[in-house]
């Protein structure tokens, strides 16, 4: 059975420090790699990754997918208040669909 | 330039009643999807439409149906309600249909259910 693992499933942490986020994979077909935020109802996109070992930055965050050992992080740096969030992972296993395999996502508190 | 639109936010039912949720996508998409995401879970995919017919299926009950319409909008339509049914149900759109899988996918914010 597909699934996605994300780790920890919840955070605290202070302004100003860097979190890690993780989220592995187990798929029969693979395409993509998500990363979407969700604050209050509708998540929101962030990255796309689909190839081994290229980092994708905006900003604050970045992220880095490994194929060959199936994982991906979300860097973010800084922190701030207004990243508190859920942030969740998705593996999208074919092209042509939008039925994407989400983890349960990690929960992040940033106090000031 | 409007987002994915959801009626209604909220909801509440009561056990075997039937439910309609309904989302209109982000402008120039031709593909809904439908999820449904439990508290303190991740959204699972329900099941998709593009030119109005029924394209991919989660592992949902046929209790779960949906419809698209010729402006690309959508329902969703729950029957035989059951308490687990509780969820936040989010609807999302693409332009895959078109070929322009870009893999962002464009969320609503949700309608509530509550089944009681």
């Amino acid at each position: 059975e597909d699934k996605v693992v994300q780790s920890p499933l919840s955070l605290v942490v202070h302004e100003g420090d860097t979190v890690t986020l993780n989220c592995s994979y187990e798929v029969t077909n693979f395409r993509s790699l998500l990363w979407y935020k969700q604050e209050k109802k509708a998540p929101t996109f962030l990255f796309m990754l689909t190839s081994s070992g290229i980092e994708k930055k905006s900003g604050r965050l970045s992220s880095i997918l490994d194929k060959k050992e199936l994982f991906s992080i979300l860097n973010i740096t800084a922190t701030q208040t207004g990243d508190s969030a859920v942030y969740l992972c998705a593996v999208d296993p074919s092209a042509g669909t939008d039925k994407l395999i989400f983890g349960t996502g990690t929960r992040l508190q940033v106090f000031p | 330039d409007a987002g994915v639109t959801q009626s209604p936010t909220h909801l509440i039912k009561t056990r075997g009643q039937q439910v309609t949720l309904r989302c209109s996508p982000k402008s120039g998409h031709d593909t809904v999807s439908w999820y449904q995401q439990a508290l303190g879970q991740g959204p699972q995919f329900i099941f998709q439409y593009y030119e109005e017919e029924e394209r991919q299926r989660g592992n949902f009950p046929d209790r779960f149906s949906g419809h698209q319409f010729p402006n690309y909008s959508s329902e969703l339509n729950v029957n035989a309600l059951l308490l687990g049914d509780s969820a936040l149900y989010l609807c999302a759109s693409s332009p895959v249909g078109q070929g322009l899988n870009t893999g962002e996918l464009f969320f609503g914010e949700g309608s509530r259910l509550t089944v009681l």
